[in-house]
């Protein structure tokens, strides 16, 4: 079973500049999540889509994420204009709606640098 | 607000000791735990989980022991490995079908050969 993808595993950025994120879940997997997480810290949920649909974006900063799930697949997820309070390694992860541990798979990550 | 904490940032164990990596979380109404282990420029992986109607779940070398009563919980390796070393997350959810979970800050496991 091929893994969740993301792209591109390193990116730097000046701040106020935009920047986006992409994620291809593991097949067949209808739950996809967005965890930011800064150094020193545990990863934290940004964004949470059903399919296509979003369940959970409560801390997302919607005044500069964005997020987007078309046909239910693949995401890509965005951050404009970035700040460098924003430099973090953001994760990507998916599950089956009936997976027998609840357990997610994560993707590598992209690391994100603002300066 | 930190509802879930793992106060040591690093442990450091013998190969073939026991490791203790420990949890706390303060949102009683955290139902099911995991815990993940991150290798450097990987993603987490699910290692074990438990839920509130246990109070110990293992796999292999791994136990993981739930207290609720103190909203504490510990993931023992028996024995540990150099392997094993990685950066250890416990996450809690109020109920697994809720799917939304609170990571701790993680805890960098060293086992030394």
């Amino acid at each position: 079973e091929a893994g969740v993808a993301q792209s591109p595993r390193y990116k730097i950025i000046e701040k106020r500049q935009s920047v986006a994120f992409w994620c291809n879940p593991i097949s067949g997997h209808a739950t996809l999540y967005w965890y930011q997480q800064i150094l020193g810290q545990g990863p934290k949920l940004l964004i949470q889509f059903q399919n296509n649909g979003v369940v959970d974006d409560s801390q997302l900063p919607k005044d500069r994420f964005s997020a987007e799930r078309l046909k239910g697949v693949d995401s890509t997820l965005k951050i404009q204009p970035a700040k460098l309070e924003d430099s973090a390694v953001y994760l990507c992860a998916s599950r089956q709606t009936h997976s027998r541990n609840y357990g997610y798979t994560f993707g590598s990550g992209t690391r994100l640098t603002v300066v | 607000d930190q509802q879930v904490k793992q106060n040591s940032p690093s442990l450091s164990v013998q190969e073939g000791r026991i490791s203790i990596l420990n949890c706390d979380y303060t949102n009683s109404m955290f139902d099911y735990f995991l815990w993940y282990k991150k290798y450097p420029a990987e993603g987490p992986t699910f290692l074990i989980s438990i839920s509130s109607i246990k109070d110990k779940n293992e796999d292999g070398r791994f136990t993981v022991f739930l207290n609720k009563s103190a909203k504490h919980l510990s993931l023992h390796i028996v024995p540990s490995q150099p392997g094993d070393s990685a950066v250890y997350f416990c996450a809690a959810s109020p109920w697994p079908g809720f799917n939304k979970f609170y990571f701790g800050s993680g805890t960098k496991l060293n086992v030394k050969p």
